[in-house]
């Protein structure tokens, strides 16, 4: 069975500038949620959705959305970069019961803004 | 405000030998306690998930604690190996979910 892929793995934008990731679930996964990575900070929850409703949100600015298309695939979307959004952004997929399921990450996206 | 804090940040021990890494935290109750192996470029795989009403759970060289009247858990790495070397990361959830910032470990062989 496939894992969870994320496109692209690297990305260079500069400030101001939108940017766009995707992710692919595990088959049959219908819960995806989003990561933010960075040294500093470490893991930080984004947001998830289900069945194509976003289900819970962390504490990010409105400049971070997303959304979760029929066949589970889900994209973020970050507007009007700044420095500081360059970090590792993690996607995972878990099974309709994620409370008794393990988080499946895919290997992320390097997003660097200069 | 509910935190999960990791110990030791980073940790060095030689191939063969046995380590134990923490976590405590606050959130209280929580739905359940996951430890996570992150190898560099990777994302992090599950190694444990315990619930609220479990003490410990294993999965081969790897077994996690739970003390939930401390709110400590902890990750004992038995024989260590050189594809040990990573970091590792203690998640809790509630009705959010919270990570620790990890402990690194490197093994030397």
């Amino acid at each position: 069975k496939a894992g969870v892929t994320q496109t692209p793995r690297y990305l260079i934008k500069t400030r101001g500038q939108q940017v766009t990731l995707s992710c692919s679930p595990i088959s049959g996964h219908r819960s995806v949620s989003w990561y933010q990575q960075t040294p500093g900070q470490g893991l930080q929850f984004l947001f998830e959705y289900f069945s194509e409703t976003q289900r819970n949100k962390g504490n990010f600015p409105g400049r971070f959305s997303g959304r979760q298309f029929s066949n589970s695939r889900s994209e973020m979307n970050v507007s009007t970069l700044e420095l500081g959004d360059s970090a590792l952004y993690l996607c995972a997929s878990s099974l309709i019961n994620e409370i008794n399921s393990p988080l499946h990450f895919g290997n992320g996206t390097r997003l660097t803004v200069t | 405000k509910n935190q999960v804090e990791q110990s030791p940040q980073s940790l060095i021990i030689l191939e063969g030998k046995n380590c134990t890494l923490q976590c405590n935290y606050t959130v209280s109750p929580f739905s359940n306690l996951r430890w996570y192996k992150q190898d560099t470029g990777r994302g992090p795989v599950s190694l444990t998930i315990m619930t609220f009403s479990e003490n410990t759970k294993s999965n081969g060289r790897y077994t996690a604690t739970l003390d939930a009247d401390t709110k400590q858990s902890s990750l004992h790495i038995t024989a260590s190996q050189l594809s040990d070397s990573a970091s590792y990361i203690c998640v809790v959830r509630d009705d959010k979910i919270i990570f620790g910032k990890g402990t690194r470990l490197h093994i030397l062989p």
